[in-house]
């Protein structure tokens, strides 16, 4: 597709599942962001992957969270055990790495904790 | 202290007014710097990229300021449609990667 597409939309979870949150970059984006947008807040950064360096997870906020990218392509985004505080948007960007690089984002998984 | 900081807000202002945000970084070595819109439950979207020289597209005006470490957008002529959170953004090449701030929410009422 032409954008990042994120899957799926809308995610209700019971309290105590895991959930699994999937991104598709732009192709050719060698970066891949994860952010959290809790209702009313600021983007809250999660992990970032360039091509194949070692990922930075300093925004993951607890060992409950992990994410994963192949290469290039696609990443999840797990949570496990999943805590009311969890829910929140999670948006995922991906952007090409040079000077000025600018970040297109995916519209976006809503994820409800009951 | 966070490494990019913006006006709190919330700004509320007439239509037609001039609403100016400012957005401080503190790693010297960032190389690039944007200014993105989100609307209520919208992903962020690019509005501007912001130059050393400044830049100005229609009624929006971007300025850096690298010896102070700060950013800012002016908004001419306030529409209604203006309405959303502006989320300045650095780049750091060294890093290659971009910091967001944490927004500045825009109301502009009739």
């Amino acid at each position: 597709g032409a954008g990042v597409s994120q899957s799926p939309s809308n995610k209700v979870t019971e309290k105590g599942k895991d959930v699994e949150l999937r991104c598709d970059p732009i192709s050719g984006h060698t970066a891949l962001y994860w952010y959290r947008q809790r209702l009313g807040q600021g983007l809250e950064f999660l992990i970032y992957f360039q091509g194949n360096s070692a990922p930075d997870k300093s925004g993951l906020p607890s060992d409950r969270f992990s994410a994963e990218r192949t290469g290039e392509s696609v990443s999840t985004l797990t949570i496990q055990r999943t805590q009311q505080e969890d829910s929140a948007v999670y948006l995922c960007a991906s952007s090409l790495v040079s000077t000025g690089a600018e970040a297109f984002f995916g519209q976006g998984t809503r994820l409800t904790v009951v | 202290r966070k490494e990019v900081e913006q006006d709190p807000g919330p700004f509320n202002v007439p239509e037609g007014a001039t609403v100016a945000f400012n957005c401080t970084y503190s790693n010297s070595a960032s190389q690039s710097f944007f200014w993105y819109r989100q609307d209520c439950r919208k992903e962020p979207k690019l509005l501007m990229s912001v130059y050393s020289s400044g830049n100005e597209d229609g009624r929006f005006t971007a300025q850096l300021n690298r010896a102070s470490q700060y950013i800012s957008l002016l908004i001419r002529d306030s529409k209604l449609s203006d309405s959303a959170t502006y989320l300045c953004v650095v780049y750091n090449t060294n890093a290659g990667k971009s910091t967001f701030g944490d927004g500045t929410t825009l109301t502009v009422k009739p």
